[in-house]
């Protein structure tokens, strides 16, 4: 079975400053790909940005990059600049194609972006 | 990427009656699936909805409770039954294009 670990509850960050989520995950699949989706209070789950786990290449996405570390099973997201419209939960997701790219989530992590 | 619309967006009910959640699709997809997020939870997966197949139910789902239907490729819902206050959460639908899922609005169901 796979597992999603998210382990800060809650984190905080000023304005223009940057900031980095945790993730790691367990998994005996070799092809499988990773997600940040964000959930802003409207609840619509947004997805941040994507990682092939075949591509030794970080993902990028304007301000949103991530740092995939495949041997560790470590896929964290880093947010530059943050702005206050990146206050949301951040759920970080694994999908792969023998389940038809169904997700486990982590928990979340709640981000707060202060002025 | 795919346009997503949920209908109800939020409902009250009372107990022991059933909802039926509608998820349509602004394109044809293979495959469909249904999410609960529990208050203050993460996203737990109920079952995956393909065309012209029975749904398959994620461990402590079962279609008895959670009937789901999958007339075409753009449609799908899903049945809440015999509600109890425990079945109080947002209910998602999201489609696969791909290897990428992306999600509807979400329904907000209260069980009183």
């Amino acid at each position: 079975a796979q597992t999603v670990t998210q382990s800060q509850p809650e984190m905080s960050v000023q304005e223009a400053e940057t900031v980095t989520l945790s993730c790691t995950y367990d998994t005996s699949e070799s092809n499988y790909y990773l997600f940040w989706y964000k959930q802003p209070p409207s609840r619509q789950m947004i997805l941040v940005i994507r990682q092939e786990a075949y591509k030794q290449q970080n993902a990028t996405e304007n301000r949103f990059s991530v740092n995939f570390q495949k041997a560790a099973k470590s896929f964290s997201l880093k947010i530059s600049d943050s702005q206050l419209g990146d206050t949301a939960m951040y759920f970080c997701a694994f999908g792969h194609s023998n389940s038809g790219y169904a997700l486990n989530f982590g928990k979340g992590t709640s981000l707060l972006v202060t002025p | 990427s795919a346009v997503i619309s949920q209908k109800p967006s939020r409902d009250i009910c009372q107990r022991g009656t059933s909802l039926t959640i509608q998820c349509q699709v602004d394109s044809q997809v293979t495959m469909m699936f249904w999410y609960r997020q529990q208050p203050g939870q993460s996203l737990t997966l109920i079952a995956t909805a393909n065309q012209g197949s029975e749904a398959t139910y994620e461990s402590g789902f079962v279609i008895d409770k959670f009937p789901i239907s999958r007339p075409n490729l753009t449609f799908s819902t899903l049945t809440v039954s015999n509600m109890s206050p425990e079945d109080s959460s947002i209910y998602l639908c999201s489609v696969s294009t791909g290897d990428t899922q992306y999600f509807g609005p979400g329904t907000r169901l209260t069980v009183l």
